[in-house]
């Protein structure tokens, strides 16, 4: 099946530094893919989705400042965390679907980033 | 606002039984649900999905049931084998990409 990846797994970082994860799409060219955050015992929650050589698409209440999604290319996509605080520590997924997007399009996810600010 | 509620955190069943993981939700604006699974350290995998014009989809051992006036999906694996533990996300859709999931059920196994 369609395989994802990111990296790093996990990162621990200081406060007010920046933070890169990389999502890549290793079998298949990701037309849209998206960035959840999962805190603990909560569910996925969908911050952004991103067409690859467009702005990404932020969800209520994300501050597309301090989640820069780039997505340069069908195989890879980039959130960075800037100025990162421990209230951002948590766990970040991607997803990529190799259709048009649409709900009934299979997202593939990664693993998963497991990032923690000190 | 919960969208989309599991209400059991955790289930236990024993292998060769039927497992039934339960998934209720709220905004009737939904009209697509799926089912994820995942193991530790790994990405959520797709299982089975299914559309508010159906009550009913099945995949070899996995069958999900729609219940559109109750609000209520579940999914049926049946027969449960020890591979078959792990979570659970249920997730729903209002037409768009954007899925909301639940919080998860952790399926056990027992051999």
């Amino acid at each position: 099946g369609a395989v994802v990846s990111q990296h790093p797994s996990w990162v621990i970082c200081k406060s007010g530094t920046s933070v890169k994860i990389e999502c890549r799409s290793l079998d298949f060219q990701a037309t849209t893919m998206f960035w959840y955050r999962q805190f603990p015992k909560q569910s996925l929650m969908l911050m952004a989705t991103s067409n690859e050589g467009s702005k990404a698409t932020y969800e209520q209440g994300v501050e597309k400042d301090k989640f820069l999604i780039n997505h340069a290319s069908l195989t890879l996509s980039t959130l960075t965390v800037t100025s990162a605080h421990p209230e951002d520590s948590s766990f970040y997924i991607c997803s990529a679907t190799q259709d048009a997007g649409g709900p009934a399009d299979t997202q593939y996810f990664g693993p998963g980033t497991r990032l923690t600010v000190l | 606002d919960q969208q989309v509620k599991q209400n059991s955190p955790s289930l236990s069943v024993q292998e060769g039984r039927i497992s039934i993981l339960n998934c209720d939700y709220t905004n009737s604006m939904f009209d697509y649900f799926l089912w994820y699974k995942k193991y530790p350290a790994e990405g959520p995998t797709f299982l089975i999905s299914i559309s508010s014009i159906k009550d009913k989809n099945e995949d070899g051992r996995f069958t999900v049931f729609l219940n559109k006036s109750a609000k209520h999906l579940s999914l049926h694996i049946v027969p449960s084998q020890p591979g078959d533990s792990a979570v659970y996300f249920c997730a729903a859709s209002a037409g768009t990409y954007k899925y909301i999931f639940g919080t998860g059920t952790r399926l056990k196994v027992l051999a």
